[in-house]
């Protein structure tokens, strides 16, 4: 069975600083792996995915992720944090079979201090 | 682009009135998800459906039913909602067609039972 795990319920940086939010995942077999953003009374919008291309995957808003099969880890990340990322962010992994469903981490809220 | 649209962005029930949640998707796209979101408990599945009139359960079914008459629209129904329902709700959608996982959510309805 698929599963996620988002280390850190609550990240809180400068703005202009490093933004590192965690995401490991389980799963038998080679997972889709995804980084959602849900701005406040919203919902969610995709900010990247990776489908076993390339492990470093770049997404909106200059925000990236790197695929590590050993740690079963993807971490997303973005150099340098601005007001406007200050959001809750969702890390998910495909079930991989017919039904299409995602399984969700329980998500992380950044908080951009300026 | 792909619009969702759900019917409601606030509403506010009493305790045992039958409520009807809806879903619109304008991208002939063959499968349709209910998620309500909790606080510190990410996304969770509740109905999914693949095709007109299909339906499957998802992880958190009890409480709710679903109805798919035509495919661009699916419905949440809570036959008598409860105060532990309260919650926001979001559809998604997704194209069988492309391979791909990625989902499309709507922008969410946040409803109250008191």
């Amino acid at each position: 069975a698929q599963s996620v795990t988002q280390l850190g319920s609550h990240v809180s940086v400068s703005e202009g600083a490093l933004v590192l939010l965690r995401c490991n995942y389980s799963s038998s077999v080679p997972p889709y792996l995804f980084w959602y953003v849900q701005y406040p009374n919203q919902g969610l919008q995709l900010l990247l995915k990776y489908t076993s291309a390339a492990t470093l995957v770049k997404g909106i808003n200059g925000f990236e992720a790197e695929f590590k099969k050993s740690e079963t880890s993807f971490h997303l990340t973005k150099p340098s944090a601005h007001m406007s990322d200050a959001a809750e962010y969702f890390c998910a992994v495909s079930v991989r079979d017919s039904s299409y469903k995602l399984i969700f981490g329980s998500g992380t809220r950044l908080l951009v201090r300026p | 682009d792909v619009k969702v649209t759900q019917s409601s962005r606030y509403l506010v029930k009493r305790t045992g009135e039958k409520v009807f949640l809806e879903c619109v998707q304008d991208m002939d796209h063959e499968n349709m998800f209910w998620y309500r979101q909790d606080p510190g408990l990410g996304l969770r599945l509740i109905y999914f459906s693949y095709d007109v009139k299909m339906k499957e359960k998802g992880d958190i079914p009890e409480g709710y039913s679903v109805s798919r008459e035509k495919k661009e629209r699916f419905s949440l129904i809570l036959e008598s909602a409860s105060t532990n329902q309260t919650s926001m709700y979001l559809c998604a959608s997704h194209d069988q067609g492309t391979g791909s996982y990625e989902q499309y959510f709507g922008p969410g309805t946040r409803l109250t039972v008191t």
